[in-house]
């Protein structure tokens, strides 16, 4: 089945333990993005990546890492995590022939990961 | 900068009336237009797109949407809501020349019987 998986889907921490969010494709998508959702303010993305060792920053990228050392994984880093990064979080891929993504190609989306920091 | 403006937050209608959802958008070339569904404790789903082609889409589970140009707009509609239909939907813009996708912050759809 081509999915989208995120692990973990519940996360409790606290203030300043690393911890990472994993997401991996298997539909051998080029692009993959992160976004996170905050009541009122919709999804707004984090960091996205073209294609294995190519990632850019998003919209809101302070307190977070990636890396894509493989096509179908893009592990989400947070070094030290904050309050303020309490959220819901989600993965999502698509693939772009054309080139030019994500524009016209559908994105396909994780179930999320919900994060709590204490 | 590229934004997009979903007109209500929550919206309430009764089982078999019209559904519409709003959606403007601010872009001085048209860019890509999307529309996806989240349903309660799930991502996201694409329910439709426009790029460029007929301005009238048709989506999933009978939705539509029509690109209008003159009036930046790409609302949501449906003819006849069915309680299944209850989820927040998120409007989203791809401007042209970008790899980026910008979402609204979402209009939570309530049907009731």
């Amino acid at each position: 089945e081509a999915q989208v998986t995120q692990n973990p889907r519940y996360l409790i921490t606290v203030t300043g333990k690393k911890l990472t969010v994993t997401c991996s494709q298997n539909m051998n998508h080029e692009y993959m993005s992160w976004y996170r959702q905050d009541p009122g303010l919709g999804l707004r993305q984090i960091y996205y990546s073209m294609n294995v060792e190519v990632t850019d920053k998003g919209d809101v990228p302070e307190g977070y890492k990636v890396s894509r050392k493989e096509k179908r994984n893009f592990p989400l880093i947070l070094e030290s995590p904050s309050p303020n990064q309490t959220s819901l979080y989600f993965c999502a891929s698509s693939l772009d022939p054309s080139g030019r993504v994500p524009s016209t190609d559908t994105q396909y989306f994780g179930p999320g990961t919900r994060l709590t920091v204490l | 900068a590229q934004s997009v403006t979903q007109l209500g937050s929550h919206v309430s209608v009764s089982e078999g009336a019209l559904v519409l959802l709003r959606c403007n958008y601010s872009s001085s070339v048209p860019p890509y237009l999307f529309w996806y569904v989240q349903y309660p404790n799930q991502g996201l789903q694409l329910l439709l797109k426009y790029t460029s082609a007929a301005t009238l889409v048709k989506g999933i589970n009978g939705f539509e949407a029509e690109f209008k140009k003159s009036e930046t707009s790409f609302h949501l509609t449906k003819p006849s809501a069915h309680m299944s239909d209850a989820a927040e939907y998120f409007c989203a813009v791809s401007p042209a020349n970008t790899d980026k996708l910008i979402f609204g912050t979402g209009t939570r759809l309530q049907v009731f019987p």
